[in-house]
């Protein structure tokens, strides 16, 4: 039970260049998040899904996608990455929407 | 808005110490629930604890418990017998029926636990 694993762990791109997150979770929970981690802050909700083939806006969506095709995998895409989303990335997941386990993180660094 | 403040940006104690990290949070609502997650170095988000705001008995996790205070909007974190694998960043978070279904952070608060 690897639980909630995240790819990849860390990654630089060049202003304007795309790329996906991965994240994957063994415990067929329905939900899903992404959140973002800047210094000296708590997490924020860049987007959710309640289940598969669903997806919502969280508090800053602003330059990511996301989709849920299966139950078990959320991507979250950045299409023209900007130094601005440079962060910490974590995926979580939950059975019941308010108790959420997470992943360990992707580290990405935008020049 | 929901807001949740961590008033200490920084402890330390020694190990075996006994230590509390303070959490405050504000709402209007009845159904929510609180927690307490861990972030060591290697950043990986950890739940340590949970309490359901309709418990009135505090929640406790082997050497973890709270002081969960609903009238004060208090919800404190008690370390007993410190251990150096408890130093990390500390986060309080609650979530609410109505919170569009996200966790609402505090600042964190970093403890060090000293040999």
């Amino acid at each position: 039970n690897a639980g909630v694993t995240q790819t990849p762990k860390f990654r630089v791109l060049k202003t304007g260049q795309s790329m996906t997150l991965l994240c994957a979770q063994d415990m067929n929970h329905e939900y899903m998040y992404w959140y973002r981690q800047d210094p000296g802050m708590g997490l924020r909700l860049i987007h959710y899904s309640v289940g598969e083939g669903t997806t919502a806006k969280g508090e800053v969506p602003d330059g990511y996608n996301v989709s849920r095709l299966k139950k078990q995998n959320f991507l979250l895409g950045l299409e023209s990455a900007a130094p601005s989303q440079t962060s910490v990335y974590f995926c979580a997941s939950s059975y019941q929407p308010d108790t959420q386990y997470f992943g360990p993180g992707t580290r990405l660094l935008v020049l | 808005a929901q807001t949740v403040t961590q008033s200490q940006p920084e402890m330390s104690v020694q190990e075996a110490e006994t230590v509390t990290l303070s959490c405050t949070y504000d709402t209007s609502e009845n159904n929510y629930y609180l927690f307490w997650y861990k972030q060591p170095p290697s950043r990986q988000m950890i739940l340590v604890i949970r309490q359901e705001a309709y418990k009135q008995q505090n929640a406790t996790e082997n050497r973890f418990s709270v002081n969960f205070q609903k009238a004060a909007k208090s919800f404190s974190l008690k370390i007993s017998d410190s251990q150096l694998g408890d130093t990390a960043m500390y986060f309080c978070a609650s979530w609410y029926v109505d919170s569009n279904y996200q966790l609402i952070w505090g600042a964190g608060t970093k403890l060090i636990i000293k040999p």
